[in-house]
């Protein structure tokens, strides 16, 4: 299958600084990326939708200004986590799809971040 | 309310058991549907995905999706203890822009 790769698999950083977590679709064009938060023995939650080239789409209650989402070419994203608290320590998922309707979102192998 | 359910279990199996996991959805005209399997600290991955009434097997899994009751399960034969993990539904629902909806998930532990 397609091959989605999440760099860095772990990450722990200092309250207050930055986080950069990048998803690239190896062997095909994402037209679209996903990016999911997952806490401990939950399910996976949307927190926003990009499309190559245009503005992502946030979900309900996921601030914008903190997590700073770019999709700038049709195999990268990047989510930012800016200015992290210990909260926002969380299992970070995205996922990435082609061109097709009926294509499944294959998902990258997850960041695990610790705020300290 | 959820837009899609999984019982959480946990569901306990003996090895070479079948084991049976359900999924209930609310919106009517989805059309896209996944299971995916998820070990601790792991990111999903794809099992099955079926996109029309009735059964698809792919080795020991078999999906089945029931439109009109608005369910779909995912049976796993022969169990082995390498199947424990958490099992999650997804469904991707009509006008979301294909954004996948996850259900809660349901942990699976197949005993030796």
């Amino acid at each position: 299958g397609a091959v989605v790769s999440q760099h860095p698999s772990w990450v722990i950083c200092k309250s207050g600084t930055s986080v950069k977590i990048e998803c690239r679709s190896l062997d095909f064009q994402a037209t679209t990326m996903f990016w999911y938060r997952q806490f401990p023995k939950q399910s996976l939650m949307l927190m926003a939708t990009s499309n190559e080239g245009s503005k992502a789409t946030y979900e309900q209650g996921v601030e914008k200004d903190k997590f700073l989402i770019n999709h700038a070419s049709l195999t990268l994203s990047t989510l930012t986590v800016t200015s992290a608290h210990p909260e926002d320590s969380s299992f970070y998922i995205c996922s990435a799809e082609g061109r097709s309707r009926n294509t499944e979102a294959f998902f990258g192998q997850g960041t695990r971040l610790t705020v300290v | 309310q959820k837009e899609v359910e999984q019982n959480s279990g946990p569901l306990s199996v003996p090895e070479g058991a079948i084991a049976s996991l359900n999924c209930t959805y609310s919106d009517r005209v989805s059309q896209s549907f996944f299971w995916y399997r998820q070990y601790s600290g792991k990111s999903p991955e794809l099992i099955m995905s079926i996109y029309s009434n009735g059964d698809k097997e792919d080795g020991r899994f078999t999906a089945q999706l029931n439109k009109a009751s608005q369910y779909v399960s995912l049976l796993i034969r022969d169990s082995q203890p390498s199947d424990s993990a958490t099992y999650l539904c997804a469904v991707i629902s009509s006008g979301s822009a294909r954004q996948l909806t996850f259900g809660s998930g349901t942990q699976l532990t197949v005993l030796p």
